[in-house]
């Protein structure tokens, strides 16, 4: 079945550092592949979703790629922020029953 | 204002005892989830409805029972209880079940089996 990995488990980073967090996938159809950020206490939230329509996709300073020759996709932002530490997801939408499939997580920590 | 209300926030059950974790969405979507987060495994997808329907289920055991009431309501009883179902449950939804749909999260109930 599909399925998401994510290796990096965690991040320190100081502030105006530059952010890179890399995902791989398989699946058998297009994949509609997304970015889910929570944090502390909260629900995961969707960041960013990337799809073979867009290849690209962009929001609050945080931008997503998707490489379809090596299956990988990555989250990237130039200049983290303190309030940016939180837990980033990359997640697959299943191609059968539409579920999201996510990876292990990654935990930013930015230091002031 | 949370739009995905999610009751009760913590939980402490004592092993082999039942409970019902409460659901329900004021976003006025079609499709609603349950998902388990632990140290184990992230973030794991449990059971999708749509129309009050249930359409997938990934839970191998029957002691996790989802039950609707009302199109805007997915509460999660979970019976016979074990130390090995402390968990964070998070409930979400979406306008409709499909690949294009965006999938909110309520903020979680934590559940610990003592």
């Amino acid at each position: 079945g599909d399925s998401v990995t994510q290796k990096q488990g965690q991040v320190t980073l100081s502030e105006d550092d530059f952010l890179f967090i890399n995902c791989t996938y398989s699946t058998t159809t297009y994949p509609t592949l997304l970015w889910y950020v929570q944090y502390l206490g909260q629900g995961p939230q969707l960041l960013l979703k990337v799809t073979t329509a867009n290849n690209k996709g962009i929001s609050r300073g945080f931008e997503a790629t998707y490489d379809k020759g090596t299956t990988s996709f990555h989250l990237q932002k130039a200049s983290v922020q303190e309030s940016d530490s939180a837990v980033y997801f990359c997640a697959l939408v299943d191609s059968g029953s539409w579920q999201l499939i996510f990876g292990s997580g990654t935990q930013l920590t930015v230091m002031p | 204002d949370p739009k995905i209300i999610q009751k009760p926030k913590y939980l402490v059950a004592v092993t082999g005892s039942e409970k019902i974790l409460i659901c329900e969405q004021y976003l006025g979507h079609n499709a609603m989830y349950w998902y388990r987060q632990s140290a184990k495994k992230p973030l794991e997808f449990m059971f999708s409805y749509s129309y009050q329907k249930l359409m997938d289920n990934q839970t191998a055991s029957s002691r996790f029972q989802p039950q609707s009431s009302k199109k805007n309501h997915l509460d999660l009883q979970i019976t016979a209880l074990k130390p090995d179902d402390s968990a964070t449950y998070f409930c979400a939804s979406s306008q409709d079940r499909g690949k294009g749909t965006e999938v909110f999260f309520g903020k979680g109930t934590r559940l610990t089996v003592v």
